[in-house]
């Protein structure tokens, strides 16, 4: 079965420094992959998804994510943290054929002004 | 593009009534919507797959006499949590599937239902 780890339940980063938060999944097939983000009593934006094509994917508000088939790793970064970044922020995993969603615990994200 | 409403986004009712909660993608269609619940300061927990024009598929756990699912169209599917009880309230989240091989998972807003 697959699954997803989300390293640090909590991350506090200051306003301007590089945010980093950790991914790892576990599949026995090619996985596709996403990040999401929550901000209070809301629902979940799709900030990236990764689905096979180039490794490096690109998403809203300036974050990117890297796909490492060698370390089973999909990283969220953003070069700059704002304000605004402060949220909850999930990894999710899905196999080709089906459609369902495996989630990670969520990071939750902290900005110290 | 790619919305999805959901309604109510905030609901409290007395124990023992029943709620519907509505989710609609407003600008695609949507065979498959997904139905999740989040306890406080935890992850989404998958409780079905509704199907249009087909019975719902719910998750080991999952009651499904509690929680009715209905996806009448390719736009809406809605819960109903059948003689709420106070243990029912919950974070319940929405998701539709856009379309395409490669179609991702938008979520609502959620509905925070409180049973008293």
């Amino acid at each position: 079965a697959q699954s997803v780890t989300q390293l640090g339940s909590h991350v506090s980063v200051s306003e301007g420094a590089l945010v980093l938060l950790r991914c790892n999944y576990s599949s026995s097939v090619p996985p596709y992959l996403f990040w999401y983000v929550q901000y209070p009593n809301q629902g979940l934006q799709l900030l990236l998804k990764y689905t096979s094509a180039a490794t490096l994917v690109k998403g809203i508000n300036g974050f990117e994510a890297e796909f490492k088939k060698s370390e089973t790793s999909f990283h969220l970064t953003k070069p700059s943290a704002h304000m605004s970044d402060a949220a909850e922020y999930f990894c999710a995993l899905s196999l080709f054929g089906n459609e369902k969603l495996t989630f990670g615990t969520g990071t939750r994200l902290t900005i110290i002004p | 593009g790619a919305v999805v409403s959901q309604h109510p986004s905030w609901v409290i009712c007395k124990s023992g009534t029943s709620v519907k909660i509505e989710c609609r993608s407003l600008d695609f269609q949507a065979t498959t919507m997904f139905w999740y619940r989040q306890f406080p300061k935890q992850s989404l927990m998958l409780m079905a797959t509704s199907n249009e024009g087909s019975k719902a598929t719910y998750e080991q756990g999952v009651e499904k006499d509690k929680f009715l699912i209905n996806h009448a169209s390719l736009t809406l599917s809605t819960l109903t949590v059948t003689s709420a009880h106070p243990e029912d309230s919950s974070f319940y989240i929405c998701s539709a599937r856009s379309p395409g091989l490669l179609g991702a998972q938008h979520f609502g807003d959620g509905t925070r239902l409180s049973i008293l």
